[in-house]
């Protein structure tokens, strides 16, 4: 398997521009988990899916955020419009959740940069 | 939300032990694990343990979990300067395999 997958790698925007950063996570998975990592906030959990379900998007920071999980093999998240705090690496990772122990899989993120 | 401390740095010389410190407060925590981020990485898991054991030895990784003090430690001995990375702790109850992560330690290996 080739792991989770994110596109793009890197991106560039101006603020006010709408961003979509999208996941394909390890086939078979059933749990899926969108994180952004800053230097001044560390790893926070935006939202997960469970069997493609939103289960919890309390970490979502604003309403500008939206993310969504069509099917079991792709998801994205969406910021419109897009501001320069937004600036951060975003990772998706899946798991295979049953009762719990199950190891993440992280993909290798995507670095956006709002101007 | 769950509460994961740990230190923000660690600076060791190559070939001395590393110890990473831990604490976390959820006493129904399952599985706790450590995971590596190597710089433009995403996170890959080091290693986890059950919440009944008091230790696990994986090489040259030792992790120690005190559960009464929920406190847990990732020993890394004769450091190589391919260690030096962010190593997250982070613990999880089972729900959904939610993880909660700490801010992660920088660990700095001198040559």
């Amino acid at each position: 398997d080739a792991g989770v997958i994110q596109s793009p790698r890197h991106e560039v925007t101006e603020m006010g521009q709408e961003v979509t950063l999208r996941c394909k996570p390890i086939s078979g998975h059933n749990s899926l988990f969108w994180y952004r990592q800053t230097m001044m906030r560390g790893l926070e959990l935006l939202i997960y899916f469970n069997n493609n379900v939103p289960i919890d998007d309390s970490g979502m920071p604003e309403d500008r955020f939206s993310a969504k999980m069509p099917n079991a093999s792709f998801s994205t998240l969406k910021i419109q419009p897009s501001e320069p705090r937004d600036s951060a690496v975003y990772f998706c990772a899946s798991s295979f959740s049953t009762s719990g122990g199950n190891e993440q899989f992280f993909g290798p993120g995507t670095r956006l940069t709002v101007l | 939300g769950e509460d994961v401390e740990q230190s923000l740095f660690l600076s060791v010389r190559e070939g001395d032990s590393s110890v990473i410190n831990c604490t976390y407060t959820d006493s129904s925590s399952t599985y706790l694990y450590w995971y590596k981020q190597e710089p433009g990485a995403g996170l890959q898991l080091l290693t986890y343990i059950f919440s009944n054991m008091d230790m696990k030895q994986d090489q040259r990784l030792t992790v120690l979990l005190n559960k009464k003090d929920k406190h847990l430690s990732l020993r890394i001995a004769d450091t190589q300067t391919g260690d030096s990375a962010i190593y997250f702790c982070a613990e999880s109850s089972g729900n959904f395999n939610k993880f909660y992560f700490g801010s992660g330690t920088k660990l700095n290996v001198k040559p």
